[in-house]
């Protein structure tokens, strides 16, 4: 049970290229999120899913696009990126949402730390 | 909107002393659950404690409790016995229990334990 992975560690891009953010977990969870860490911000939400194929925008979505097409992987693009997009993303993912019958939590990967020059 | 303030930016602690950290919190939801979490210098996210607001007792997980006051809108972190290895960022979050996902984390503080 490998929990939930994320690739690269590490990446440096230039202003203007693309790529995309690895996310994958192994544990059947519906839910699924990405958040950027900078420092002095915590952690703020950039996109969200609650199944396959269903996605939400959370608190900084400008500049990334997600899609789900499987319950396993949540990857994250970043179209065009900017000096503004350096940070460190972290992908979660949890089984529900907390309720009165679960306390369900999130599950992080270790992050990728992302500098864009 | 859910906002979550985390006033201490750094706090320092004696190895074996209880120290809180301060978690306050604004929401418009009825129901909502608040979480705490320690992400050491290696970088990784760890859950320590949940508080669900429908939840009249305080939660506690080992040395970790949370002290709840819901009229106040406050969550505290209260660590008991405090070892170099809680030397770390702690951070609050809630989300909404009522479906939807979206977590919102507060700004962190920075513990320090000293020998």
């Amino acid at each position: 049970n490998a929990g939930v992975t994320q690739t690269p560690k590490f990446q440096v891009l230039k202003t203007g290229q693309s790529m995309t953010l690895q996310c994958a977990q192994d544990m059947n969870h519906e839910y699924m999120s990405w958040y950027r860490q900078d420092p002095g911000m915590g952690l703020r939400l950039i996109h969200y899913s609650v199944g396959a194929g269903i996605t939400d925008q959370g608190e900084v979505p400008n500049g990334y696009n997600v899609s789900r097409s499987t319950t396993e992987d949540f990857p994250l693009r970043l179209l065009s990126a900017a000096p503004s997009q350096t940070s460190v993303y972290f992908c979660a993912s949890s089984y529900s949402t907390p309720s009165v019958l679960s306390t369900d939590t999130q599950y992080f990967g270790p992050g990728t730390r992302l500098t864009v020059l | 909107a859910q906002k979550i303030t985390q006033t201490q930016p750094g706090m320092f602690v004696q190895e074996k002393e209880a120290v809180t950290l301060d978690c306050t919190y604004d929401t418009s939801d009825q129901s909502y659950g608040l979480f705490w979490y320690k992400q050491p210098s290696s970088g990784e996210m760890i859950f320590l404690i949940y508080q669900g607001s429908y939840d009249e007792q305080n939660a506690t997980e080992g040395r970790y409790s949370l002290n709840f006051q819901k009229a106040r809108k406050s969550a505290n972190l209260v660590i008991s016995a405090s070892q170099l290895g809680d030397s770390a960022m702690y951070f609050c979050a809630m989300t909404p229990t009522s479906g939807t996902y979206k977590y919102i984390f507060g700004t962190g503080t920075r513990l320090k334990v000293l020998a």
